[in-house]
């Protein structure tokens, strides 16, 4: 049973263009969700997060939507630029310092 | 931001011997660590919750006695590998979250452990 869905395994976007990543989850007790991206063989690096009380968190070309009553969330980036290429993963907490509940990643390549 | 370093970065090892990765925070106390593991074309699998100073809680379908965890201090988890098989070859990360951290969890670079 996933919580936390990225239905999306991969996107191609131009550089310049918007990137939307999407997101998904079913565990209404979910208050917190960030997204991280992730390059081979590397650790995840924390990018944007939003809290349950919020619907919209920008912080420079991303910002990160959170539509509460679809259980949907998403990540824009806009420009694209070609080092965004990375797996993006969407994550999930019920607060506190509990674990992240983590959808299984979409591959954006960003085309120059 | 705070850091989290993760040794080492990769391994090869031959089939039915013990590997350690260690996991520190460098400049704050993590009371939890996380452990994770990745497949490829996976997400990544919490394998389980470190504790300082108590046993660590394991997620259903991971060997405890296989992947020996070990958070001695308020800035180190260890966890071992023991009698490897090629099957245990994947990628495992640490992460941890101290307090005041809240849900923003920081992660160490990964190990690639291959075994075989």
């Amino acid at each position: 049973d996933q919580q936390v869905k990225q239905n999306s395994p991969s996107l191609s976007v131009q550089e310049g263009r918007i990137s939307i990543l999407n997101c998904d989850y079913t565990n209404s007790m979910f208050d917190y969700f960030l997204w991280y991206k992730k390059y081979p063989a590397e650790g995840p690096t924390f990018l944007i997060s939003i809290s349950s009380i919020k619907d919209k968190n920008e912080d420079g070309r991303f910002t990160v939507f959170l539509n509460k009553s679809a259980k949907h969330l998403s990540l824009h980036i806009v420009p694209s630029q070609p080092g965004d290429s990375a797996v993006y993963f969407c994550a999930a907490s019920v607060g506190g310092n509990t674990p992240l509940v983590f959808g299984k990643g979409t591959r954006l390549s960003v085309i120059a | 931001g705070a850091v989290v370093s993760q040794h080492p970065s990769r391994v090869i090892c031959k089939s039915g011997t013990s590997v350690k990765i260690e996991c520190r925070s460098l400049d704050f106390q993590a009371t939890t660590m996380f452990w994770y593991r990745q497949f490829p074309k996976k997400s990544l699998m919490l394998m389980a919750t470190s504790n300082e100073g108590s046993k660590a809680t394991y997620e259903q379908g991971v060997e405890k006695d296989k992947f020996l965890i070990n958070h001695a201090s308020l800035t180190l988890s260890t966890l071992t590998v023991t009698s490897a098989h090629p099957e245990d070859s994947s990628f495992y990360i640490c992460s941890a979250g101290g307090a005041g951290q809240n849900e923003k969890l920081f992660f160490g670079s990964g190990t690639q452990l291959s075994v075989l």
